[in-house]
């Protein structure tokens, strides 16, 4: 059972469209981090939120914070095929001492021309 | 770029081989790990290290070692490869700290047949 538990696992949309992903989960996080992977790549860092009820913008992607650090959203304004690719949140639970990250399984998000 | 390379890229072996991948890092981090990336689990953590000859068990060790001799390089060994183990595996460092974010190596592709 994952920790954390992304939905939805795939999304296809037209270019110009909004879409919104969501990471949910029963435990409380002291980070949450979303990162973004191409094929043939390893994840790449888009962003990384620790401050419950936070709200980071980078361009046209919005990040959210659940207010109880809990859950977190990412939220696309008029995607664009280059925002396709597998998008995965992480974070290190407040009962992890040490910091291991733990993953969601990922969204899987194909922006179409 | 945080100076990662994975080696070798691509491998295909036969079940009960041992395998050996190589995780190389160029600036000296103290902390790394090793995932395992498959179809609908995210990434999974399988071994991790704070420091030379310091390593520890991620949640899926069972079957796989790992050995960090030098700063810069991280092993992975499977002692006989199962199929269970076919999957895509990636070295990731973390800057400055265990609970900062990650940076990952563009991983490995191993077939065990």
């Amino acid at each position: 059972t994952q920790l954390l538990e992304q939905s939805p696992q795939f999304l296809s949309i037209q270019e110009g469209e909004n879409l919104t992903v969501y990471c949910n989960s029963s435990s409380v996080f002291s980070s949450l981090q979303w990162y973004r992977q191409e094929p043939g790549e390893g994840p790449v860092l888009l962003v990384t939120v620790v401050t419950g009820g936070e709200v980071k913008k980078l361009k046209r992607l919005t990040f959210q914070f659940g207010d109880a650090r809990k859950d977190s959203s990412l939220h696309i304004t008029a995607a664009q095929p280059g925002d396709t690719g597998l998008y995965l949140c992480a974070g290190i639970p407040t009962t992890d001492s040490w910091g291991k990250l733990q993953f969601g399984a990922g969204t899987q998000v194909v922006v179409t021309p | 770029d945080a100076g990662i390379t994975q080696s070798p890229r691509h491998k295909v072996t036969e079940t009960g081989t041992p395998v050996t991948l190589r995780c190389h890092q160029t600036e000296n981090h103290r902390y790394m790990y090793w995932y395992r990336q498959d179809p609908g689990h995210g990434l999974r953590l399988i071994h991790y290290s704070y420091g030379v000859k310091d390593t520890d068990k991620g949640e899926v060790s069972d079957g796989y070692s790992v050995s960090r001799s030098k700063t810069e390089d991280f092993l992975l060994t499977l002692e006989s490869a199962t199929s269970s183990q076919t999957s895509v595996y990636f070295c990731a460092i973390s800057v400055g700290g265990s609970n900062q974010p990650q940076h990952f190596g563009d991983g490995t592709r191993l077939s065990i047949l």
